[in-house]
């Protein structure tokens, strides 16, 4: 079974609509990310969150919103889509005595008409 | 902020041919990571690099920490076509008060041709 899971793996939405992604993990990280993936920008940094009372945000939080529900669990909401929000999203974890090590979703193909 | 360069942005070679790749930063790193992506998969860490010079193998993968720990390259030895993926650098720097964050160089695409 895989340790960080994603759920849609893909979805197709409307301008304006509000989506939410969400993430488990079984690995037992305190540490939890949301990236976006955009092709010739690589990978970047929307929120994280360090535990369950932690949210922080990254480089491009503009637009989005999270929650982190339970230690596995960490959503990632889109309140009012827009097509250029269309991307690759991945959640990722860390933690235990290597912290910079990170560990990714599936990731879900999200695209906004 | 810290940005990577990574090099080359694609690569196109044969089978058995090794393969070399690399990532520079103009700021020191603490910490470099390689990851592999497949089509329509999330990265997969393939090693991690902690001390500077270090040379760290797994298969048919090497990784090294620059000396100067602003670099870092990948190596693969006898490439085989499901080695064809994107390949992505990553790095933690020095600064405390980003010691969440890593930065991802923009990846190099490896296409081997059997």
């Amino acid at each position: 079974d895989a340790d960080v899971t994603q759920t849609p793996r893909n979805r197709i939405t409307k301008t304006g609509k509000r989506i939410m992604l969400e993430c488990s993990q079984t690995k037992g990280h305190d540490r939890m990310y949301w990236y976006r993936q955009d092709p010739g920008l690589g990978l970047r940094l929307i929120y994280y969150s360090f535990d369950v009372k932690d949210i922080n945000k990254g480089e491009i939080s503009d637009g989005y919103s999270v929650s982190r529900q339970a230690q596995a669990k960490f959503s990632l909401s889109l309140e009012s889509a827009i097509p250029n929000q269309t991307a690759l999203y991945f959640c990722a974890t860390s933690g235990g005595s290597r912290l910079n090590e990170q560990f990714f979703g599936p990731g879900t193909r999200l695209t906004v008409l | 902020g810290q940005q990577l360069n990574q090099s080359p942005q694609s690569m196109f070679i044969q089978e058995g041919e090794d393969v070399s790749m690399n990532c520079t930063s103009s700021s020191i790193f603490n910490t470099w990571l390689w990851y592999k992506q497949d089509p329509g998969e999330g990265p997969v860490l393939l090693i991690a690099l902690y001390k500077a010079g270090e040379l760290t193998s797994n298969g048919r993968l090497t990784a090294q920490f620059g000396i100067t720990r602003k670099d870092s390259f990948l190596n693969i030895s006898a490439s085989i076509p499901s080695d064809v993926g994107i390949y992505f650098c990553a790095g933690r720097g020095t600064d405390g008060g980003s010691n969440y964050k890593l930065t991802f160089g923009k990846g190099t695409l490896l296409t081997v041709n059997p």
